[in-house]
């Protein structure tokens, strides 16, 4: 099956620094990726959706120049949290789609996700 | 390796009728286990969370549950709708957060 990779899968970083995380699509060229955000003990929380060479569509409620998406290429997709602090920290999971209605129904190819702990 | 699994991959049933989905899970050793739907073209929507200390959890029509010794869970739906229809995800937090496989839901007016 796709691959979906996620790096850095583990980050400390001093609060005020910003924290660059990587999603790429490993097999196949991703049209659509997902950026979500778990918090401890809460549910997933879908951030943002970008589109290759568009610019990202937040959720409301996400800061953009807080949390930029870039989406440069078919099969990378950058989260940089900027000037990190404590309550940055969380799960950071990306997906990847090859595109809309791929075989039937929407595929969406996940990472394993970034745990980001800001001190 | 955490490896979850749902059966089935896809279902069909009528409208009004009642459905459970299932979710099995290798490791026991998870903080939670959520259940998402996921409709064409878009992301994820969370259904429920089950805390790993919970037994289930209900929200309007949906009931989940866990039973975290045997390694499964269940998604309850009662009297399915047709905008019920959509792809189901379990995905289980432990070190890292796993998916399953999916089951592709479509219910028929």
């Amino acid at each position: 099956g796709a691959v979906v990779s996620q790096h850095p899968s583990r980050v400390i970083c001093k609060s005020g620094t910003s924290v660059k995380i990587e999603c790429r699509s490993l097999d196949f060229q991703a049209t659509t990726m997902f950026w979500y955000r778990q918090f401890p003990k809460k549910s997933l929380m879908l951030m943002a959706t970008s589109n290759e060479g568009s610019k990202a569509t937040y959720e409301q409620g996400v800061e953009k120049d807080k949390f930029l998406i870039n989406h440069a290429s078919l099969t990378l997709s950058t989260l940089t949290v900027t000037s990190a602090h404590p309550e940055d920290s969380s799960f950071y999971i990306c997906s990847a789609s090859p595109g809309a209605l791929a075989r039937g129904h929407n595929e969406q190819f996940f990472g394993p996700g970034t745990r980001l702990t800001v001190l | 390796k955490q490896e979850v699994t749902q059966i089935p991959a896809a279902l069909s049933v009528p409208e009004g009728e009642n459905l459970v989905l299932n979710c099995s899970f290798t490791d026991s050793a998870i903080y939670n286990l959520q259940w998402f739907r996921q409709d064409p073209g878009k992301g994820l929507t969370s259904l429920l969370l089950i805390q790993s200390s919970q037994r289930e959890q209900t929200s309007g029509r949906l009931n989940a549950s866990l039973d975290k010794s045997s390694g499964r869970s269940t998604l309850y739906i009662a009297a399915s709708q047709p905008g019920d229809s959509a792809t189901y995800l379990c995905a289980v937090t432990g070190n890292q957060f796993y998916f399953g496989t999916g089951t592709s839901l479509t219910v028929i007016p």
